[in-house]
């Protein structure tokens, strides 16, 4: 079953924008991932949230994490064109052995 | 380093055929998962390796079996194709003994067409 669920679905800003997409899950969790995939390729890394930690940043990307509504969010700053894909969010559950559980995805498209 | 690799891009199967899809990693990750992804429905998790000779299932396993012979390689066998497994399969790995243990490396993924 799908543990992260991601809002919205289609998401289309301009360049230069921000952009906010939010994961929700149902159970107890080690951390949370957000994964970009680009149209037709491997899902690519891009940042890990804790479940003791709150907030995250890496270069454009901020990520929050709020155990208590089980609940996350990733902002991208400043959006590029090159911004333009589906990103993901995934959960490890307590517990789990390194396995992941992905939700449905965000498809971001930037406008130039 | 080549990362994960996956072979072939891309399958046409007659339902009842048999095939085996490949991967292989060069960074000496231990865990490797194999996921499959359907439109609308992310990315599921079909089956799961901590080491060589350990293998687990995950949330999708009917219908796929896999072996761990060495820590390189985690091929997926289809038993027999049914359309149900059309989909794009990806291969991932990651290490737990260093640095963010939890993160994935994925492969560009097989598309498999079953008719």
């Amino acid at each position: 079953s799908q543990q992260g669920e991601e809002d919205p679905q289609a998401l289309s800003i301009q360049e230069g924008e921000n952009a906010t997409m939010n994961c929700s899950y149902k159970t107890s969790i080690n951390n949370l991932q957000w994964y970009r995939q680009n149209s037709g390729r491997g899902l690519v890394h891009l940042i890990l949230i804790r479940s003791n930690e709150r907030e995250k940043h890496s270069g454009r990307l901020r990520v929050t994490l709020d155990t208590s509504k089980k609940s996350s969010s990733l902002l991208i700053t400043a959006s590029r064109a090159a911004d333009t894909a589906s990103y993901f969010c995934a959960t490890e559950e307590g517990g789990s052995n390194y396995k992941l559980t992905f939700g449905k995805g965000t498809l971001l498209t930037v406008n130039p | 380093n080549a990362g994960v690799t996956q072979t072939p891009k891309f399958q046409v199967l007659k339902t009842g055929q048999s095939m085996t899809l490949q991967c292989a990693q060069d960074m000496n990750h231990e865990y490797m998962s194999w996921y499959r992804q359907d439109p609308g429905m992310g990315l599921r998790l079909i089956h799961y390796s901590v080491g060589a000779g350990i293998t687990d299932q995950g949330e999708v396993p009917n219908g796929y079996n896999v072996s761990r012979s060495t820590t390189e390689d985690f091929p997926l066998r289809l038993l027999s194709a049914a359309p149900s497994q059309t989909s794009v399969y990806f291969c991932a790995s990651s290490d737990p003994g260093t640095g963010i243990k939890e993160t994935q490396y994925f492969g560009p993924g097989t598309r498999l067409l079953v008719l």
